[in-house]
């Protein structure tokens, strides 16, 4: 079956760029979207196929996906965006969502 | 605006059959733009994909999951619904509603969730 692996953590400084990766065979040739999630709430898109950015989310979040890697970059991250990120890839209408990676805003 | 709502019992005995609902308002769950799909989150744990349903009624799982699963469709509520079987305590999580879009799978309306815990 199709996996997708993130980083169980990633730590970043206020202000500085986080950025998760997300692997899986041939992950470039699917689409991928990520998600975060704050605590005792549900997940909310932050970016979708690939690259896009839903209305309301700011523009520090950015996305790319290639190869074997899809990327969820946060530029100038600030501490609301501590949460559990995930990312997820649709194939022949199947959902797979990566282990998640929780971002810590030292 | 769409709202998705689950509804279901809390607590299901072990052995037994999980059921749940999700009401949908503010669109059409008959649109050929989306799926309609269930995932559950274990206490602590990441997000697990459990399926979803187009609006032809066609049906897809989660390997892991396919023989205890059925999710179908009510177009004249607005809703559909999930039904696990022979629940055991790894069971237990917080089940999603969700919409997901046909281009590209994204799940971009998701209910609030509720806990289903099994119980011995």
């Amino acid at each position: 079956s199709y996996e997708l692996t993130q980083p169980p953590s990633v730590s970043v400084s206020p202000g500085q760029t986080a950025s998760i990766t997300c692997s899986g065979d041939k992950l470039g040739n699917k689409y991928a979207c990520w998600y975060q999630q704050k605590p005792g709430q549900s997940p909310v898109v932050v970016i979708y196929q690939d690259t896009k950015r839903p209305s309301g989310i700011p523009e520090r979040f950015s996305g790319s996906n290639s190869g074997n890697t899809a990327t969820l970059t946060i530029s100038g991250t600030q501490a609301m965006d501590e949460a559990d990120y995930y990312c997820q890839a649709w194939d022949s209408s199947t959902v797979i969502f990566g282990g998640g990676t929780k971002v810590t805003v030292l | 605006q769409l709202q998705l709502q689950e509804s279901g019992p809390g607590l299901v005995k072990a052995s037994e059959t999980l059921s749940l609902t999700c009401i949908v308002s503010g669109g059409s769950i008959s649109s050929s733009r989306y799926y309609w799909g269930w995932i559950r989150q274990p206490p602590g744990k990441g997000l697990e994909w459990i399926g979803n349903i187009y609006s032809t009624g066609r049906t897809y799982y989660n390997p892991s999951l396919k023989s205890r699963v059925t999710i179908s469709v009510d177009t004249s509520k607005n809703q559909f619904s999930l039904k696990v079987t022979s629940v055991t305590a790894a069971d237990t999580a917080v089940y999603h509603c969700a919409r997901q879009e046909a281009v590209a799978g994204t799940n971009d309306y998701w209910g609030q969730g509720t806990l289903v815990t099994v119980s011995s």
